[in-house]
């Protein structure tokens, strides 16, 4: 098993549609986290669980929607999406929030399109 | 505002050397990472720099200037696996990490 894996790795959607992507993280971390990557910009922190609380919402549209049930899995519910939102939807993990040294563990990503 | 700086793309020649700057602007310092990204593959985590002067780990070292606001990834003895986007990523004083655009590197055999 992989550190951190993602599920779908693609995933096309209309406008209207419901989905979810989803997260598994077999690190033993306590801090789970949603990124957005679009082509050519900065990754963009979209949410951060510590211990299944919900510590980080960097105003991120109501479509999108969190959830985090333990602390080894994350969702991310998609409802209503714009095209803009087609991006690569990275999750990612580390030990714990805030600790300096503590890198991101990634999975490798839901290629979203919206249509 | 918080900023990162990179190059957008490198070329560079298999074999040869090759070094990727960062420049940041940031509200405080807590230290400095670097990942790898494959086409279609999640980010990998390289290196990490709190303190100034050079890490090195076989044929990648990083440096970082804290004064300067400044660090460079050094690759070595590039092979063609080495194509990749090359992340530098800073984390602030609130510990979030600030990320740059990423630097593409194209290796040429």
């Amino acid at each position: 098993e992989t550190g951190v894996t993602q599920t779908p790795r693609h995933l096309v959607m209309g406008m209207t549609n419901k989905k979810s992507l989803k997260c598994e993280q077999h690190l033993g971390h306590n801090a789970m986290y949603w990124y957005k990557q679009s082509a050519k910009k900065p990754l963009e922190l979209m949410f951060v669980y510590s211990l299944e609380e919900r510590v980080e919402n960097n105003s991120v549209p109501s479509r999108f929607s969190p959830e985090c049930p333990n602390s080894s899995h994350l969702f991310l519910h998609l409802h209503t999406l714009q095209p803009e939102d087609s991006a690569l939807y990275l999750c990612a993990s580390s030990q714990d929030v805030g600790q300096e040294s503590s890198p991101l563990h990634f999975g490798n990503g839901t290629r979203l399109t919206v249509t | 505002g918080q900023n990162i700086d990179q190059p957008t793309e490198m070329t560079a020649t298999e074999g040869a050397i090759v070094q990727i700057n960062c420049t940041y602007q940031t509200s405080g310092f807590n230290g400095l990472f670097w990942y790898q990204q494959h086409a279609g593959e999640a980010p990998t985590f390289l290196s990490y720099n709190v303190l100034d002067g050079l890490e090195e780990k076989g044929r990648f070292s990083s440096f970082l200037s804290r004064s300067k606001g400044y660090s460079y990834l050094l690759l070595k003895e590039l092979q063609m696996k080495d194509s990749a986007s090359y992340l530098c990523a800073v984390k602030d004083s609130n510990y979030q990490l600030i990320w740059g655009a990423g630097t593409k590197l194209i290796i040429k055999p």
